[in-house]
């Protein structure tokens, strides 16, 4: 099956400045790449996802890319703020939300 | 729309006790699915329904967890009998269909298992 490895597993950063999270996956079957941001007591919520026809997305202050050779996708978080602070899972899946597996989650941290 | 609706939010209870977490999907959703959370294992899919019907159960840990869904509004993971290392944060979640991008999740229901 899948397995998805995130890394690193705690990231502090000043706010304003950038934040990188980077997932691996195993499966090179696997076409679907969402991200999710858990605040802290709340439920996980989709902000971002990627599709393997795409190297890049963007949405205002966040940016995922692909790199289907490597079997790598990465977080871009730029200038960011206090309320960026929240755990983020990554997650792979051959097909939409059924058998969607997981990262193990990046507590992220900005430093005022 | 409420969104995803789950209860109880917390539950105690004492090993060997039957546990019952409830979900409602939103409504118009047809796939749920039903997630554990645990520091050492992250979010691990349990179990998923699409139009009421189970579709993969893989990942339920034991014949001590089945979960139900009667109707397209409502689904129950139950526990029986409750083990202290059931211990975690129960999701359930839904989406348009399996296929969908977007999944939406509940608040979840806190399981202590004492």
């Amino acid at each position: 099956g899948e397995n998805v490895e995130q890394h690193p597993s705690t990231l502090s950063v000043q706010e304003g400045d950038s934040a990188v999270i980077k997932c691996t996956y195993s499966d090179s079957a696997s076409n679907y790449f969402p991200w999710y941001k858990q605040e802290l007591g709340k439920r996980p919520q989709l902000i971002i996802d990627i599709r393997s026809n795409v190297g890049e997305k963007k949405d205002q202050r966040i940016a995922v890319t692909l790199n289907k050779t490597a079997k790598h996708f990465s977080l871009h978080i730029t200038e960011t703020q206090p309320e960026d602070s929240a755990v983020y899972f990554c997650a792979a899946s051959t097909k939409g939300n059924e058998k969607l597996t997981f990262g193990t989650g990046t507590r992220l941290t900005i430093i005022p | 729309d409420a969104g995803v609706i789950q209860s109880p939010r917390h539950e105690v209870t004492e090993m060997g006790q039957e546990v019952t977490l409830r979900c409602k999907p939103i409504s118009g959703h047809n796939s749920l699915f039903w997630y554990r959370q645990t520091m050492m294992r992250g979010l691990e899919l349990l179990i998923y329904f699409n139009n009421n019907v189970p579709i993969d159960d893989s990942g339920m840990p034991e014949d001590r967890f089945s979960a139900k869904m009667p109707n397209a509004s409502f689904s129950t993971l139950k526990i029986q009998p409750s083990e202290p290392r059931d211990s975690a944060v129960y999701f359930c979640a839904s989406s348009i269909s399996p296929s969908s991008e977007k999944l939406f999740f509940g608040s979840g229901t806190q399981l202590s298992v004492l």
